[in-house]
């Protein structure tokens, strides 16, 4: 149990375009998902705590109105990167708390690439 | 001062080693403890999970927390090839509070 997924696992898209990820609980209710950001040989860095229901609370230096979050389910997180450019490159992951296992659950991943 | 504290590594050991990985923390308030594995380009996956101080076992690996020394550990016994991967040593205030993650130390164990 406590599964997450996530879509996709990789894209590359053209700088200024716009990318949607999505995460998913598919076996428990996530009232509270989060999403992170990892660039190469460094640690996860939280970017945002997204609500069900609710809007996002965003870490501080994190641009909200690049990284547009919407919770609109219980099971259904999704990051959009608007407007992305090459800096924007990472790998994105997300993690819900199932309340089943102790600790969170972590999505496989996106690795994005702006070019 | 950061938060959290982990030695990036990377750590090279011979199969049938004993492996041993921590994290120094700052903030008191911390009272969860977890061991995270990651294998490159995948998401972390749950090794540990630790509430307070103590030990706790599950097979192959031991994870310690003393909260006097604000200092964890996650031991790894009979070490396997298998097990190369970077460990993120990660911490929170509440259950369901955000994480505070470690650089992550990378483990490669030779054959």
């Amino acid at each position: 149990g406590a599964v997450v997924s996530q879509h996709p696992s990789w894209v590359i898209c053209k700088s200024g375009t716009s990318v949607k990820i999505e995460c998913r609980s598919l076996d428990f209710q996530a009232t509270t998902m989060f999403w992170y950001r990892q660039f190469p040989k460094q640690s996860l860095m939280l970017m945002a705590t997204s609500n069900e229901g609710s809007k996002a609370t965003y870490e501080q230096g994190v641009e909200k109105d690049k990284f547009l979050i919407n919770h609109a389910s219980l099971t259904l997180s999704t990051l959009t990167v608007t407007s992305a450019h090459p800096e924007d490159s990472s790998f994105y992951i997300c993690s819900a708390d199932s309340l089943i296992n102790y600790g969170y659950t972590f999505g496989s991943g996106t690795r994005l690439t702006v070019v | 001062q950061k938060e959290v504290e982990q030695d990036p590594g990377p750590l090279s050991v011979p199969e049938g080693a004993i492996v041993s990985l921590n994290c120094t923390y700052s903030n008191s308030a911390f009272q969860y403890f977890m061991w995270y594995r990651q294998y490159s380009r995948k998401g972390p996956e749950l090794l540990m999970y630790t509430y307070s101080s103590g030990n706790k076992e599950d097979g192959r690996f031991t994870a310690q927390v003393d909260k006097s020394s604000k200092y964890i550990s996650l031991f790894i016994r009979d070490s396997q090839p298998s097990d190369s991967a970077t460990y993120l040593c990660a911490m929170s205030v509440g259950g369901s509070e955000k994480l505070v993650f470690g650089k992550g130390t990378k483990l490669t164990v030779n054959p």
